[in-house]
């Protein structure tokens, strides 16, 4: 079956420094999805994209972060400088269109910890 | 600012037990209700709904949604070990990127 996968499992990274989380969405999907989980906390939204632009954020999706598709099938979240309480699980979630009715298929999640 | 609900937040029962699931919800340009189990990590597809009053059913596992009233419930009969999890409630939004807005789960505990 297909699915949602997602580099790194876990990543630790400094305070201040940039980081990358990549995703590889299932092969006719076309929305993308970020979604981050604080641990102990609710799931939260950060930014939708289709078409090759982003078609809703959130206020947590400030100037720090931003979305692409470098090569037409890696999906990446980039944090340009983390803080502490960027520390969380980023999920990465893809369906196929946003006319019918389908679910989101989310990825195993990429575990961020800022020291 | 769309909000979701769940109770009870924990639950712990027996093998064998039926449980019932709750999620109310309050959302501007209401699309659908999703269910998901999340176990480790990712939370997986359980049902959607769109419409009120038709069940949705899936082996021991079974939902309903209420659009009049706002709430979702989630049923689980026969209640097994595996059914361990956090389960999410989530609704999708009628715009531009139809975003998820979670709850915060409820985590049942299945014990032997």
């Amino acid at each position: 079956e297909p699915e949602v996968t997602q580099t790194p499992s876990h990543q630790v990274t400094q305070m201040g420094q940039e980081v990358i989380l990549r995703c590889v969405p299932i092969s006719n999907h076309l929305y993308f999805y970020w979604y981050r989980q604080i641990l102990g906390q609710k799931v939260e939204f950060l930014v939708s994209f289709y078409n090759n632009e982003i078609s809703e954020k959130s206020e947590i999706f400030d100037d720090q972060f931003s979305v692409e598709r470098p090569d037409g099938s890696n999906f990446t979240l980039k944090i340009r400088s983390t803080k502490l309480e960027d520390s969380a699980m980023y999920f990465c979630a893809t369906k196929t269109s946003g006319q019918l009715y389908n679910e989101q298929f989310f990825g195993p999640g990429t575990r961020l910890t800022v020291l | 600012e769309d909000k979701v609900v769940q109770s009870p937040l924990s639950l712990v029962v027996h093998e064998g037990d039926t449980v019932t699931l709750n999620c109310s919800y309050e959302v501007t340009n209401f699309r659908s209700l999703l269910w998901y189990k999340q176990e480790k990590k990712a939370p997986t597809f359980l049902f959607m709904l769109t419409s009120s009053g038709i069940e949705k059913k899936s082996g021991r596992l079974s939902s309903i949604l209420d659009k009049k009233e706002l709430f979702s419930i989630l049923n689980i009969t026969a209640t097994q070990t595996g059914d361990s999890a956090i389960y999410l409630c989530a609704v999708e939004a009628r715009n531009a990127g139809n975003m998820l807005t979670f709850g915060g789960g409820t985590r049942l505990m299945v014990k032997p």
